[in-house]
């Protein structure tokens, strides 16, 4: 079935470095790939996605590319602030039969200052 | 624009009781999805719907659990009797349609205490 791994957590950064989350996948078909955040108290929120092969997605500073022979989307940013502290999840919805998301495990992100 | 309501937002209970839980997603959004977050288990799928129907529910834990869309504005999910392992947060999450790029909109969650 399909599955999305995501590197353990915490991540734990000093301000204005650089970030990098990484998630691959196994998954049937051509699936649209997807980077959630959670911020404390609240639910999850689109990121970022990309929809096929090649593409970037990018949002808020952060970036990912689909990368098909791999089988990733990492996730990155140049410059974190401490307001990127939350849960980073990475997902997939498959093109085959079901369109249910498939989610990482997620990974918390820590930022002093 | 209003996202997805869910209520409560918080919620405790004795072990036994039923608890109720309210979903009104996203209007015009045609699929609705329940989830459950544990520090343990992670963010788990517990049921979809599409137009009202469910399509799949093999996350639900077993019969205790039920969960309904009487129509397009409203879901609920209940648990009768609740038992202390079910204490987590549940989410709500809508979707415009049946489709892999949609992206998935979720409600801020009820955090279920059951002593």
């Amino acid at each position: 079935g399909d599955s999305v791994t995501q590197m353990e957590g915490p991540v734990t950064l000093s301000e204005e470095a650089f970030l990098t989350i990484n998630c691959t996948y196994t998954a049937t078909g051509y699936p649209s790939l997807f980077w959630y955040v959670q911020y404390p108290g609240e639910g999850l929120q689109l990121l970022l996605k990309a929809t096929k092969a090649d593409d970037k997605g990018s949002n808020k500073g952060f970036e990912a590319t689909y990368r098909k022979e791999t089988t990733s989307f990492h996730l990155e940013k140049g410059s974190v602030q401490v307001s990127d502290s939350a849960v980073y999840f990475c997902a997939l919805s498959a093109t085959g039969g079901s369109y249910i998301p498939t989610f990482g495990r997620g990974t918390s992100l820590i930022v002093h200052p | 624009d209003a996202g997805v309501i869910q209520s409560p937002r918080h919620e405790v209970t004795e072990m036994g009781q039923e608890v109720t839980l309210r979903c009104k997603p996203i209007s015009g959004h045609n699929s609705l999805f329940w989830y459950r977050q544990t520090m343990m288990r992670g963010l788990e799928l517990l049921i979809y719907f599409n137009n009202n129907v469910p399509i799949d529910d093999s996350g639900m834990p077993e019969d205790r659990f039920s969960a309904k869309m009487p129509n397009a504005s409203f879901s609920t999910l209940k648990i009768q009797p609740s038992e202390p392992r079910d204490s987590a947060v549940y989410f709500c999450a809508s979707s415009p349609e049946d489709r892999s790029t949609d992206t998935q909109y979720f409600g801020p969650g009820t955090r279920l205490t059951v002593l």
